[in-house]
């Protein structure tokens, strides 16, 4: 298993500004993951973030909206950028595990205003 | 691209019955069927899982069946209590193939004390 920490937990923000959640993780991963999941809906993949690499996204998210970090394999942050009311959700980070399952962190609640 | 299906949308029993969900999909070449169970609340947790050359697997009250000719899988609860109450996701993918992760859309369990 996989002990997972973001910060912070909820945040409210004011449109047009940016926030950056930080995702550790407490052993060495080569998969990390951002999700976005809005109130009463199911989990949507934003991006896959690589150590070393740029982080690849899935359709519908660009990098300039979503800039990735992922300095070493334990940690990683994903920025929201010129928020709008739209970005209001929640955002989790997860990892896999060497058995394909996977390890979430416990979100971040972002509302934007 | 994978698409995944779940029914029922929102499932209500009364404790003690047995609840069945259904997970559909579209991709042939997976091979690793995960079903998570989300409180309310809290981050997404694997309850159980099943790989393509098993068709059955169970741990204690909860089992997972496949049927890879049809391509779906169920999520089988017995006994159900209060606790089971949640939304639960199957998210079916190609161990190959992590970056293309696509959860379902959730089915949320009511147990009826």
């Amino acid at each position: 298993s996989a002990v997972i920490s973001q910060k912070p937990s909820r945040d409210i923000c004011q449109r047009g500004t940016s926030l950056t959640i930080q995702c550790q993780v407490d052993s060495q991963v080569t998969m990390m993951f951002w999700y976005r999941q809005q109130p009463g809906q199911s989990l949507t993949l934003i991006a896959t973030a690589n150590q070393g690499s740029e982080a690849t996204y899935e359709s519908g998210f660009v990098i300039d909206k979503f800039p990735i970090s992922r300095p070493n394999l334990t940690f990683s942050t994903l920025t929201v950028s010129n928020m709008s009311p739209e970005d209001s959700s929640i955002y989790l980070c997860s990892v896999v595990a060497v058995g394909y399952e996977q390890y979430f962190g416990p979100g971040t609640r972002l509302t934007v205003t | 691209g994978e698409n995944v299906e779940q029914h029922p949308s929102t499932l209500s029993v009364q404790e003690g019955d047995s609840a069945v969900i259904k997970c559909t999909y579209s991709d042939s070449a997976s091979n690793y069927f995960p079903w998570y169970k989300q409180e309310l609340g809290k981050r997404p947790q694997l309850i159980i899982d099943i790989r393509s050359n098993v068709g059955e697997k169970k741990d204690q009250r909860i089992a997972v069946t496949l049927n890879k000719t049809a391509k779906h899988f169920s999520l089988h609860i017995t006994e159900t209590q209060p606790e089971d109450s949640a939304v639960y996701f199957c998210a079916p993918l190609r161990k190959t193939s992590y970056d293309k992760v696509i959860f379902g859309p959730g089915t949320s369990l009511s147990v009826i004390p």
